[in-house]
């Protein structure tokens, strides 16, 4: 089955730079897409199709894939960026929608 | 402005079955496939089931085993998700999602654009 590889946990201090990692076998003829996840919240899509910033979410994110590992960065972390964030994929071999463990962002 | 809103979880008995709603408002549900994502306790996020934006085609993990049925009534702009045999393993925190594509499908690849707030379903004797 298809796997997406998140880190657990990134802590980082308001104003640093946030990189979350969406590790897999191959992105090849994939599109990733990034959710934020607060408690108690709806998640939230903060980047689709690898790059692309939804209306309505800050200049901060940003999306990228090199190789097998897509990235989500944040930019100048702020304390309302705390949650978890959730890369996805559509895997056609399985016809499933996968979707990495997680990774929550704590800022110290 | 779009939104989902769910329904219909609870306390259930294992071995009941359970329908979830999912309401739609903001836009045509109709035009759009839609999904059901949960989360287990302490878990991430898990995609559940889809369906196009017709009815016609769905998918299903595999752990939902048979047991899952998605379902649609785009007149009545609702979504729905009948669990049979409810199982320990079936608490959860159980989200609608939109697909982003005009009249697409479930496998389309699109993104989930829109997810409601959540049903939460828990599942003890």
């Amino acid at each position: 089955s298809y796997i997406l590889t998140q880190p657990a946990s990134v802590s980082v201090a308001p104003g640093q730079t946030a990189r979350m990692t969406c590790a897999s076998a191959t992105f090849v003829r994939k599109s990733v897409h990034w959710y934020q996840h607060k408690a108690g919240q709806a998640p939230v899509v903060v980047i689709n199709d690898d790059t692309v910033r939804p209306s309505g979410i800050p200049e901060r994110f940003s999306g990228s894939i090199s190789g097998n590992m897509a990235t989500l960065t944040i930019s100048g972390v702020e304390a309302g960026d705390e949650a978890d964030y959730y890369c996805q994929v559509w895997d056609n071999g399985s016809q499933h929608w996968v979707f990495g463990g997680g990774t929550r962002l704590t800022v110290l | 402005e779009e939104k989902l809103v769910e329904s219909g979880g609870g306390f259930v008995q294992p071995g009941r079955s359970l329908r979830l709603s999912c309401a739609a408002s903001g836009f045509r549900l109709g035009d759009h496939a839609m999904h059901w994502v949960r989360q287990l306790p302490g878990k991430g996020l898990e995609w559940v089931s889809g369906i196009s934006w017709n009815g016609e085609m769905r998918g299903f993990s595999d752990f939902t085993k048979g047991r899952f049925t998605i379902s649609r009534d785009n007149a009545k702009n609702s979504l729905y998700l009948q669990v049979r045999s409810l199982r320990a393993e079936d608490t959860a925190l159980y989200y609608c999602a939109k697909g982003s594509g005009y009249k697409g499908s479930w496998y389309s690849g699109t993104v989930f654009d829109i997810w409601g707030p959540g049903t939460m379903v828990t599942v003890s004797s």
